[in-house]
């Protein structure tokens, strides 16, 4: 069984729609992450959930906005989708109060790409 | 602000040499650092997390030293195999409460082993 699953893996799209990603943990994890990776592949942190309560928001446009219905989900919807939002989109977890505190496991990525 | 800069951006070895791939970091107070790998089209699987009290951590025909007072991190692959040709990501994380969560990435090691 897939620990952190995101869907779909694949999204095109047009320039100016809404649409968002999904992404489930059934690792029991408390803390959720969405990460973007850029057509360089760099890797850089967009939000963290812990519990449902948002804790991380780093400088985002707010045409991004993440959604945890329960531990285990956090979604990202994206509105007004821009040509340079085209990226690989990774959710990820972690369990805190752990002796592995912080060890994150990622989802597959989304690859979402914008015409 | 943390930076993490990996050396060498990429690297070509034969089958069975042992190879050392860098991480640096330019903040020191980090909680744990975490080295990943990732397969092309895919996400990233966590390969060790050494927690900023230890010096080093193995799994298998791999090493990951932690020297955190200087700022430094090296993966030790032994053997190699072409299998393990894929991008190795360094990663480190900031304080123990959920709000240090964040890993900072660097911009990976891209390994090829020809067979």
């Amino acid at each position: 069984d897939t620990a952190v699953s995101q869907t779909p893996k694949y999204l095109v799209t047009q320039m100016g729609n809404d649409k968002s990603i999904k992404c489930e943990q059934n690792l029991g994890h408390d803390t959720m992450y969405w990460y973007k990776q850029d057509s360089k592949k760099f890797l850089k942190i967009m939000f963290s959930y812990n519990n449902k309560e948002l804790i991380i928001n780093e400088t985002v446009p707010n045409r991004f906005s993440p959604k945890s219905p329960d531990k285990a989900h956090l979604n990202l919807h994206i509105n007004s989708l821009e040509l340079g939002d085209s990226a690989v989109y990774f959710c990820a977890s972690s369990r805190h109060g752990t002796s592995r505190v912080n060890e994150q496991f990622f989802g597959p990525g989304t690859r979402l790409t914008v015409l | 602000k943390q930076e993490v800069t990996q050396i060498p951006a990429a690297l070509s070895v034969p089958e069975g040499e042992n190879l050392v791939l860098n991480c640096s970091f330019t903040d020191s107070a980090i909680y744990n650092l975490q080295w990943f790998r990732q397969d092309p089209g895919k996400g990233l699987t966590s390969l060790l997390l050494i927690q900023s009290s230890q010096r080093e951590q193995t799994s298998g025909r791999l090493n990951a030293s932690l020297d955190k007072s200087s700022g430094r991190s090296t993966l030790y692959i032994a053997a190699s195999q072409p299998g393990d040709s894929a991008t190795y990501l360094c990663a480190v994380s900031h304080g123990r409460g959920t709000s240090g969560s964040r890993l900072t990435f660097g911009e990976g090691t891209q390994l090829t082993v020809n067979p």
